[in-house]
């Protein structure tokens, strides 16, 4: 099946720093793809749709400026958070739409454990 | 996008069926059922998708009835490696977004 990977699996950052993450489709080209936010015991909330080559659609309540998204290849989504306070430590996991695929399904990266200190 | 209910959580013993059924009154016609399964500190991944009747892979059963207001994922003799959170989505034919409710977490014990 498809593969999307994650890049760092888990970082850990000081406050006010910003941290990027990159989500890459392996084997199919993804012109959208999604980012999503997990917090401990919860389920995952959409926070943007990233469409190749164009501005991101950010879902009510999630701050554009905080949390830029940039997707500029149809393999390569990155999601950087700046000026990271501990309040933005998550799991963050990005998913790619397989367009060519048979159920126009969305395949998950592994995901990236953020931890502000 | 049309809210899906499900149990919180499941208990199950080792080489049992577990049925997790999940409501979507508010089904609309071009929706379809997808069933994900998460692990701690990993990201969905896909089951099983139906639109109505039965649908069968290799790692589950997903049943729909006529009305489509509910559906059933079935795992046949699950193993200890089946515990994980299993999510019911509804989505759109042509969409792209995903609505995660808060998703079953079923524990499977020898």
């Amino acid at each position: 099946g498809a593969v999307v990977s994650q890049h760092p699996s888990w970082v850990i950052c000081k406050s006010g720093t910003s941290v990027k993450i990159e989500c890459r489709s392996l084997d199919f080209q993804a012109t959208t793809m999604f980012w999503y936010r997990q917090f401990p015991k919860q389920s995952l909330m959409l926070m943007a749709t990233s469409n190749e080559g164009s501005k991101a659609t950010y879902e009510q309540g999630v701050e554009k400026d905080k949390f830029l998204i940039n997707h500029a290849s149809l393999t390569l989504s990155t999601l950087t958070v700046t000026s990271a306070h501990p309040e933005d430590s998550s799991f963050y996991i990005c998913s790619a739409r397989d367009k060519s695929g048979s159920y126009n399904e969305q395949f998950f990266g592994p995901g990236t454990r953020l931890t502000v200190l | 996008l049309a809210k899906t209910t499900q149990p919180i959580s499941m208990d199950s013993y080792e080489g049992q069926e577990v049925n997790i059924t999940c409501s979507h009154n508010n089904i609309a016609t071009n929706d379809y059922i997808t069933w994900y399964q998460q692990f701690p500190s990993q990201g969905p991944r896909f089951i099983i998708q139906g639109y109505k009747t039965k649908v069968t892979n290799e790692v589950a059963s997903l049943f729909i009835p006529a009305d489509r207001k509910s559906s059933t994922l079935s795992l046949p003799r699950v193993s200890l490696s089946d515990t994980a959170v299993y999510y019911c989505l509804l989505r759109k034919g042509s969409g792209y977004a995903l609505n995660f409710g808060k998703g079953t977490s079923l524990l499977v014990t020898p």
